[in-house]
């Protein structure tokens, strides 16, 4: 079956456009995760989401970035007046339920370069 | 969520086992112990999750110590598709903190 999937995989922007990532989960997963990864680290929570909610967004990094899940499937990232330090792979992850023990699903990531 | 510990690099032979250390001494009785690998340019994927007892699957072992403070992951027969970075990971609520992992190097 179809995994986790994520477009685009390059955006390559300039600082101070807005960009959007999207990120279409597992069919049926009710629980979707934003991760973003920096050069040679683990990669570090922005935002869960249990279907259409936003129920963890403390790992957003400032008030440029903002998600959605509308419709409690396809999610969006969005970073408005983007900085060169937002430069990162953004990992989008599903998971069936939000329970500590499910197993989450990551995409292969988008990978955003801001000139 | 509870902080883990693990070697910045390992390295094992091709078919030979590896284990794969992990500290967790701040973990609480209700966190869960996942482990998750990461092959270059590709996003994580799961490789085994325990909580109090040992656990097999096709992939790997996990041992947990009987105090829950540490863990190992177990690779039987490591190939040079194993070559990743590993990531242990202690957590009770919904996301995951990920730290740097053990990068494994797999020589042939």
């Amino acid at each position: 079956g179809a995994g986790v999937s994520q477009t685009p995989s390059n955006k390559v922007t300039e600082k101070g456009k807005y960009v959007e990532l999207r990120c279409d989960p597992i069919s049926g997963h009710t629980a979707l995760y934003w991760y973003r990864q920096s050069l040679g680290q683990g990669p570090e929570f922005l935002i869960y989401f249990q279907g259409t909610g936003a129920a963890d967004d403390s790992g957003l990094p400032n008030d440029r970035f903002f998600a959605v899940r509308p419709e409690g499937s396809v999610s969006t990232l969005k970073i408005q007046r983007t900085e060169r330090g937002d430069s990162a792979v953004y990992l989008c992850a599903s998971s069936l339920t939000g329970f500590a023990y499910n197993e989450q699903f990551f995409g292969p990531g988008t990978r955003l370069t801001v000139l | 969520d509870a902080k883990t510990t693990q070697p910045n690099s390992m390295e094992s032979n091709e078919e030979e086992p590896v284990h794969l250390p992990c500290n967790h001494s701040t973990i609480s009785g209700t966190d869960y112990i996942h482990w998750y690998r990461q092959l270059p340019s590709q996003g994580p994927e799961y490789v085994i999750h325990g909580l109090t007892s040992n656990v097999n699957n096709r992939m790997a072992s996990l041992a947990i110590a009987e105090d829950r403070k540490s863990s190992t992951l177990i690779l039987h027969r490591a190939t040079l598709r194993d070559a990743a970075v590993y990531y242990c990971i202690v957590n009770y609520g919904q996301n995951f903190v990920f730290g740097p992992g053990t990068r494994l190097s797999v020589l042939p």
